[in-house]
């Protein structure tokens, strides 16, 4: 099984629309999650961290199950800027490494 | 605040050159520091990471090689490219423990 593991899309959606997507990760000891989106040609950004059972900010929001392990983005009210693809990343227990998923892609369309 | 600076951006080299890439950060200190790369629709590959100055771990076997003579410089470089080390070189850091990673704006390598 690979550590992190995401819907890999492509999700198209229409403009106003809610998409939600997961991330499944082996590492049960993980305690940090974090989702970056990453634009065409460019360096991923952090998009939001979690730490507990869940993050809200604004439209977005992350859900941490921990018994099935896996953390899912939804995004509410999607606009045209929130097409590109989205990566989870978990850290590794007793390691200094992230794992990235291949990235979820999103494409909103008007 | 923290930043990162990358360089150079983008970068046209012929096959059997030399390579050097030169990333800092600012506002931290003893900061973990990471080179990844990417190529075309692919995700991301951790190359190398490092916790400390004279510190690096080497995650894939090429001919890459990373070396971090200060604590806040992360250099990548090679003796002789390849085709195959075309890519998007990133270069990130971290806090120590469960910290998120900040990446620079990369640099877009060819390799001709």
């Amino acid at each position: 099984r690979k550590e992190v593991e995401q819907d890999p899309g492509p999700f198209n959606v229409p403009e106003g629309a809610t998409v939600a997507f997961n991330c499944t990760y082996s590492n049960s000891a993980s305690q940090s999650f974090f989702w970056y989106r990453q634009d065409c040609r460019k360096e991923p950004k952090l998009l939001m961290s979690v730490y507990s059972s869940g993050n809200e900010d604004g439209r977005f929001t992350a859900q941490l199950n921990r018994a099935s392990q896996y953390i899912s983005l939804l995004i509410r009210d999607s606009k045209l800027s929130d097409s590109a693809t989205y990566l989870c990343v978990v850290p590794l227990s007793n390691d200094y490494k992230l794992s990235f998923g291949a990235g979820t892609t999103v494409t909103v369309r008007a | 605040s923290q930043t990162i600076h990358q360089w150079p951006a983008t970068l046209v080299q012929p096959v059997g050159s030399p390579l050097s890439l030169e990333c800092t950060v600012e506002g931290t200190s003893n900061p973990n520091l990471y080179w990844y790369r990417q190529a075309a629709g692919r995700g991301l590959q951790l190359l190398f990471y490092s916790v400390g100055i004279g510190q690096i771990s080497s995650e894939v076997p090429q001919n890459l090689s990373a070396s971090r003579p200060q604590d806040r410089q992360f250099i990548l470089s090679s003796k002789k490219l390849l085709l195959s080390d075309s890519g998007f070189y990133l270069c990130a850091w971290t806090r120590q423990g469960d910290s998120p990673l900040h990446f620079g704006n990369g640099t877009r390598l060819t390799v001709t």
